[in-house]
């Protein structure tokens, strides 16, 4: 059972214009949530984290906006820049517990 | 600080085969977690260890098992290959179970 679903494969967006990448969820248990980042040949690299407490996280460029009655969540890049070129995951998990759930991933390309 | 590390590289079995891949965690972290990523979808949770103890398991039948040593490294064993268990495997370390977790390279896997 997929219970995060990134439903969009691929993003590409202009250098210096705004990327969001979005994520769904099914389980409403779930309330610890991160977006990770992989380039090629490396593993994921921890991004940003909120937990269901709050509706906002924001990091320099990156800012994650959690909608928990839509159990929706989604990452603001902005500006974005050609070195954010990666593949996004969003993942979920209850706190702890150490089962954290993944999405499929989004492909993010950012055009110089 | 040394980052987590995986070993091997890639490699190749036949169905049927064993296989152990091997994990080194960062320094200082206690805590390892495994995945496994098939293609086009996200990392699956398989099992963590904490302190040399299975601390949680997903969904991967018992032919799928774990060792942590008291240097907190750690190994995965999978016997009986299937074909389905071509995937990239990653290891996670973390400085305790919950806490943000630093991914390795992975080991991509490939039973034929």
């Amino acid at each position: 059972d997929q219970q995060v679903k990134q439903n969009s494969p691929s993003l590409s967006v202009q250098e210096g214009r705004i990327s969001i990448l979005n994520c769904d969820y099914t389980n409403s248990m779930f309330d610890y949530f991160l977006w990770y980042k992989k380039y090629p040949a490396e593993g994921p690299t921890f991004l940003i984290s909120i937990s269901s407490i709050k509706d906002k996280n924001e990091d320099g460029r990156f800012t994650v906006f959690l909608n928990k009655s839509a159990k929706h969540l989604s990452l603001h890049i902005v500006p974005s820049q050609p070195g954010d070129s990666a593949v996004y995951f969003c993942a979920a998990s209850e706190r702890n517990n150490n089962d954290m759930r993944f999405g499929a991933g989004t492909r993010l390309t950012v055009k110089p | 600080e040394t980052g987590v590390t995986q070993s091997p590289t890639h490699l190749i079995k036949t169905r049927g085969q064993q296989v152990t891949l091997r994990c080194s965690s960062q320094s200082g972290h206690n805590t390892v977690s495994w995945y496994q990523q098939a293609l086009g979808q996200g990392p699956q949770f398989i099992f963590q260890y904490y302190r040399e103890e299975e601390n949680g398991r997903g969904n991967f039948p018992p032919r799928f098992s774990g060792l942590q040593f008291p240097n907190y490294s750690s190994e995965l064993n999978v016997n009986a290959l299937e074909l389905d268990d071509s995937a990239l495997y990653l290891c996670a370390s973390s400085l305790a179970s919950g806490s943000e977790q630093y991914f390795g390279p992975g080991t991509r896997l490939t039973v034929t």
